[in-house]
C-alpha cells in the first residue's frame, strides 16, 4: 500500500494571506490528483499532475510535483473565503484507476 | 470530465433493512466505477471496485456479503447495504473512472 501524508491536517487563516500544503509519500505515483470537497458533497478534482518537477496554475492555486513524482504541493495566494473546504491529494500507482488518498487538509479562510 | 450522479442524496432507514444507492455515469460510458466510504472529518476510504458485467473487487475488510455491487450497464452501478446497523451510518460516494476519477455527489445514509 502506498501511503500519502498530508500536511497539515487543518488550516485556518485570514482572506488575502496565502497558504501551503504539503502531500508526501516514500512511493512514487504514476500521476496525483488535487481535490476539493465541501461538506455534504463529492470531491471536485482541481488539477492532476503527471511529469515530475511539474508546475501548474489555476488561477490563485498552484500545484507542483516533486522531480521524484513521491510528493506535490498546493499553494494558494491571496486565500478568499470560497477556497474553503477539505483539500485531498491522490495518487494513482501500480493498480489501474486505483487512487491512494491522503488524510486531507481542512482550510478555513475567514473574512 | 465525467458527470456522475447519485440517488438518493440521503436516506434514513431503520436497523435490519437494505438500502440500495445508485451511481450513475451520464456522458461516459464507464466500465470502471469505484464506491468510497467517508466518516465525518475524515478522507476517502475506498470500499470497492465495480467492474461492468463482472463481480466486483473487495478492499480488505469490506464484507462483499453486505455491500452488494451491481454494475449491470455502462452507465450504472449500485451498491446495496444488506441489514443495515447503525454503525453503517456514512457518506457514500461513488467515482467514474477515465483518465482520472471524477466523483458523484455521494448519498448520506443514516441508520437509525
Amino acid at each position: 500500500t502506498q501511503l500519502l501524508e498530508q500536511s497539515p491536517q487543518f488550516l485556518s487563516i485570514q482572506e488575502g494571506e496565502n497558504l501551503t500544503v504539503y502531500c508526501n509519500s516514500s512511493s512514487v505515483f504514476s500521476s496525483l490528483q488535487w481535490y476539493r470537497q465541501e461538506p455534504g458533497e463529492g470531491p471536485v478534482l482541481l488539477v492532476t499532475v503527471v511529469t515530475g518537477g511539474e508546475v501548474k496554475k489555476l488561477k490563485r492555486l498552484t500545484f507542483q510535483f516533486g522531480d521524484a513524482r513521491k510528493d506535490s504541493s498546493l499553494h494558494i495566494t491571496a486565500a478568499q473565503p470560497g477556497d474553503t473546504g477539505l483539500y485531498l491529494c491522490a495518487g494513482a500507482g501500480d493498480s489501474w484507476g486505483k487512487l491512494q488518498f491522503g488524510a486531507g487538509t481542512q482550510v478555513v479562510v475567514t473574512p | 470530465g465525467a458527470v456522475v450522479s447519485q440517488h438518493p442524496s440521503w436516506v434514513i432507514c431503520k436497523s435490519g433493512t437494505s438500502v440500495k444507492i445508485e451511481c450513475r455515469s451520464l456522458d461516459f460510458q464507464a466500465t470502471t466505477m469505484f464506491w468510497y466510504r467517508q466518516f465525518p472529518k475524515q478522507s476517502l476510504m475506498l470500499m470497492a471496485t465495480s467492474n461492468e458485467g463482472s463481480k466486483a473487487t473487495y478492499e480488505q475488510g469490506v464484507e462483499k456479503d453486505k455491500f452488494l455491487i451491481n454494475h449491470a450497464s455502462l452507465t450504472l452501478s449500485t451498491l446495496t447495504v444488506t441489514s443495515a446497523h447503525p454503525e453503517d451510518s456514512s457518506f457514500y460516494i461513488c467515482s467514474v473512472a477515465t483518465d482520472t476519477q471524477y466523483f458523484g455527489p455521494g448519498t448520506r445514509l443514516t441508520v437509525l
